[in-house]
């Protein structure tokens, strides 16, 4: 059983367009994130929830806007594409947000590619 | 701000030969520290995760090590295989904010 699955795996759309990235967890975990890995590899967080509230919000430009329906979803809607957003999006999850001690699990990722 | 820096940022070695990957972090004030791998095209697989108060934790054929005092943690891995070429990154939890900060990675190639 796939513990976070995201949906698609790959995504090609067009500058201008709104898109959708959706991603579950199975774990009965309470918090989940949303990460960006960039042309350079390198991973950076950009939203987390625990209990469906928002906890963290990175410095990302507000045509992003995260929604979780429940504890097991978060989604990521970006409105108005830009090439800049082409990147692989990682969704992770953990038990907790106050113990700092879980270790995170990730989700195979979502490559966005914009043209 | 954390920083995470990994040193080599590549390395290929022939089948058999241990490896040795390095990542140092700025500020020592973490949770814990996570080292990953990631596969070409794929998602991030947790390997190993060492606590704060730990200094080391095994897993097979992997040894990751923490010495908290000097930002550093070593991953070891014994016995190389052409299965273990991937890119390994390292993470550390902060205490200031829970954000996990990563390294951008040391991509390994093993030679059949």
């Amino acid at each position: 059983d796939t513990a976070v699955s995201q949906t698609p795996k790959y995504l090609v759309t067009q500058m201008g367009n709104d898109k959708s990235i959706k991603c579950e967890q199975n774990l009965g975990h309470d918090t989940m994130y949303w990460y960006k890995q960039d042309s350079k590899k390198f991973l950076k967080i950009m939203f987390s929830y625990n209990n469906k509230e928002l906890i963290i919000n990175e410095t990302v430009p507000n045509r992003f806007s995260p929604k979780s329906p429940d504890k097991a979803h978060l989604n990521l809607h970006i409105n108005s594409l830009e090439l800049g957003d082409s990147a692989v999006y990682f969704c992770a999850s953990s038990p907790a947000w106050a113990s700092g001690s879980y270790e995170q699990y990730f989700g195979p990722g979502t490559r966005l590619t914009v043209t | 701000k954390q920083e995470v820096t990994q040193i080599p940022a590549a390395l290929s070695v022939p089948e058999g030969e241990n490896l040795v990957l390095n990542c140092s972090f700025t500020d020592s004030a973490i949770y814990n520290l996570q080292w990953f791998r990631q596969d070409p095209g794929k998602g991030l697989t947790s390997l190993l995760l060492i606590q704060s108060s730990q200094r080391e934790q095994t897993s097979g054929r992997l040894n990751a090590s923490l010495d908290k005092s000097s930002g550093r943690s070593t991953l070891y891995i014994a016995a190389s295989q052409p299965g273990d070429s991937a890119t390994y990154l390292c993470a550390v939890r902060q205490y200031s904010d829970y954000k996990l900060s990563f390294g951008a990675g040391t991509t390994v190639t093993v030679r059949a």
